[in-house]
């Protein structure tokens, strides 16, 4: 029942992209981003809703595919603050969190 | 406009004794979810509060666990005869509506000795 995350860790320079990967087993009505730094709150990203919408958030995007019940999270020219936890969020009839990605960046 | 405040951030129970954690959602915000959060580990859903009224409690232990909402005053997480294994971070997010974006508090590092 909680959505799948992928990859589980990324390490990436400054400047690199990434794309993380959450897909969930149930239909959704929306998928939030969530950012936890350790030892701190998650911080919310963004919501998606149902229409396949692709937002955007400074130089962090995401896109869903409500029929594949995926979203996919896009960090370009990555910055040493995008380092934590990202979590996806799959709202069915109540907010289950995915399993994760920790991102690490590097100077 | 204050966050979502939570309190006490850290609480050192005994085994057997109570715990009760306070959350208070941002202003305006009528809807009040708790998480529990194991060290290295995911956000699980516990628990989906509104006013005076619990809407989902699944993620919820049966026993010893417990939460309120009421009319006035901030949501209140309650674990009665705490073991060990309840250590660990307790969250709580609020939003304006079912569906919205959530915001959470800085939470609750509950330690059982």
């Amino acid at each position: 029942q909680q959505p799948v995350q992928s990859p589980q860790a990324v390490i990436l320079r400054e400047g690199e992209d990434a794309v993380i990967n959450c897909s969930s087993s149930k239909a959704l009505y929306s998928v939030h981003w969530y950012r936890q730094k350790h030892g701190e709150a998650p911080v919310f990203l963004m919501i998606l809703l149902k229409g396949g919408e692709q937002k955007g958030h400074d130089k962090i995007s995401a896109s869903f595919n409500e029929k594949k019940q995926q979203s996919s999270l896009y960090l370009t020219a990555s910055q040493l603050s995008y380092s934590g936890t990202y979590f996806c969020g799959a709202d069915t009839d109540k907010l289950i969190f995915g399993t994760g990605t920790r991102l690490q960046v590097f100077p | 406009n204050a966050g979502v405040m939570q309190n006490p951030r850290h609480l050192v129970r005994r085994r057997g004794q109570e715990a009760r954690l306070r959350c208070s959602p941002m202003k305006g915000h009528s809807h009040v979810y708790w998480y529990r959060q194991l060290p290295e580990e995911g956000l699980k859903f516990m628990v989906y509060l509104q006013k005076e009224n619990i809407i989902d409690e699944s993620g919820m232990p049966k026993e010893r666990f417990s939460a309120e909402f009421p009319k006035e005053g901030p949501s209140i997480l309650r674990i009665q005869q705490v073991v060990r294994g309840d250590s660990a971070a307790y969250f709580c997010a609020s939003s304006p509506n079912r569906g919205y974006e959530q915001y959470f508090g800085p939470g609750t590092r509950l330690t059982v000795t």
